[in-house]
């Protein structure tokens, strides 16, 4: 069952303006990750925020969390060329234990143009 | 760096073949997973492996089935491929013992079916 879903599917901006990717999840969560993965490649994990964090930075990333809405909001910051890939939101459940089991939405495909 | 390696990037095969997509990591992670990836779904999760000789079903298991008797290898079986299998086959791995398991994956196998 798909968990996230991601809003918008497809955004196309101008290299220097800032992007916004939007994921929905249904059910409670210890955590929530994101991962980008470029054309032909597999994914590569971003930036994971706990369920008690409200927002976390890394670099030109933020992410936000808001558990009563169960959302997630990926923000990049002064966008890059670089930054064309697609943006996938994960979740675990609470019950998935030790096994790492992650259920992943369907993606955000970003184009940065330069 | 851990590095998850998926033994083909391309692969074409024809329906009823019984097919084989291997995959091996390097950090003696004991979760393995098996996605499949197809353009508007994002990533469903087949078939995982929390250890050794042990398997669980993901969300569509259907026409699959997995072997893992060694930690550093999952592999992936189509015992008997057919059309609607074509797709992107992505392998991951992630560990109890780091913080908050971020998958780490493959480059994935593009499977033809004809």
């Amino acid at each position: 069952s798909q968990q996230g879903e991601e809003d918008p599917q497809a955004l196309s901006i101008q290299e220097g303006e800032n992007a916004t990717m939007n994921c929905s999840y249904k059910t409670s969560i210890n955590n929530l990750q994101w991962y980008r993965q470029n054309s032909g490649r597999g994914l590569v994990h971003l930036i994971l925020i706990r369920s008690n964090e409200r927002e976390k930075h890394s670099g030109r990333l933020r992410v936000t969390l808001d558990t009563s809405k169960k959302s997630s909001s990926l923000l990049i910051t002064a966008s890059r060329a670089a930054d064309t890939a697609s943006y996938f939101c994960a979740t675990d459940g609470k019950g998935s234990g030790n096994t790492g089991k992650l259920i992943f939405g369907q993606g955000t495909t970003l184009q940065v143009k330069p | 760096d851990v590095k998850v390696t998926q033994s083909s990037r391309y692969l074409v095969k024809r329906t009823g073949e019984k097919v084989f997509l291997e995959c091996v990591q390097d950090m003696d992670h004991e979760n393995m997973f098996w996605y499949r990836q197809d353009p508007g779904l994002g990533l469903r999760l087949i078939y995982f492996s929390y250890d050794v000789k042990m398997k669980e079903k993901g969300d569509i298991p259907e026409g699959y089935s997995v072997s893992r008797e060694k930690k550093e290898r999952f592999s992936l079986i189509l015992e008997s491929a057919s059309t609607n299998q074509t797709s992107r086959y992505l392998c991951a791995s992630s560990s109890p013992r780091v913080s908050n398991q971020p998958q780490h994956f493959g480059d994935g196998t593009r499977l033809s079916i004809l």
